[in-house]
């Protein structure tokens, strides 16, 4: 069964400090692997895709198909990361997105 | 330029009835997508159009649902004899080329339903 799966509904970190948001996921093909991201009264917006291989607003993601997760990192959190991240996946060339439950960031100043 | 627009951005209606969301996708895109978000979920795939037809509608819950895009361009999602289960946030997206690696879902704002 497809499904992605993010363990912490909640993370709190201090601003500064570095924050790993987790991801993995069960699929039997060859997914493409996504990070959105929430802000307060604001659309879900995609942050990254693992085949862009890409640092947004200093988050990366490493797709580990070993472990079958898709891990988010930021080095140095900041107050304006607060938000609910959205781990997806979805077949490569497909459409259809799955997405997990989502893990609410939460950076105290 | 404008975003994913839908209307209405809230709805409630009782148990039974009938109700229409709309979404106006980003003019030129092809794809179109809903999703339904439930409390403390992420949001759920219903259906996918490329173009006017739908490509994929193997979300729809049960056959109480039903989406058109005539025209291939706004999108509206129908439910039938609404359940207080029905209640959620209908999410719409659409995209320039679907299942494209660099394709991007742009989300519109949602319609809260809510089903007394």
């Amino acid at each position: 069964a497809q499904r992605v799966t993010q363990p912490e509904k909640l993370l709190s970190v201090f601003k500064g400090a570095p924050v790993e948001l987790k991801c993995n996921y069960s699929y039997s093909g060859s997914p493409e692997l996504f990070w959105y991201v929430q802000y307060s009264r604001q659309r879900l917006q995609l942050l990254l895709r693992h085949i862009s291989r890409e640092s947004i607003k200093g988050f990366t993601a490493d797709l580990n198909k070993g472990e079958t997760s898709f891990h988010l990192k930021k080095p140095f959190a900041q107050e304006e990361d607060s938000a609910m991240y959205y781990c997806a996946l979805r077949n490569t060339g497909g459409f259809k997105t799955i997405f997990g439950a989502g893990t609410r960031l939460f950076v105290k100043a | 330029g404008a975003g994913v627009s839908q209307t209405p951005s809230n709805k409630v209606t009782e148990k039974g009835k009938y109700v229409e969301l709309r979404c106006d996708p980003i003019s030129g895109h092809t794809a179109l997508y809903w999703y339904r978000q439930s409390l403390g979920q992420g949001p759920e795939f219903l259906i996918y159009f490329q173009g006017t037809g739908a490509a994929d509608d193997s979300g729809l819950p049960n056959d109480r649902f039903f989406a058109v895009r005539p025209e291939g361009s706004v999108s509206t999602l129908k439910i039938q004899r609404t359940e207080r289960g029905d209640s959620a946030v209908y999410l719409c997206a659409s995209s320039f080329l679907a299942g494209v690696g660099t394709d991007t879902q742009y989300f519109g704002p949602g319609t809260r339903l809510t089903v007394l």
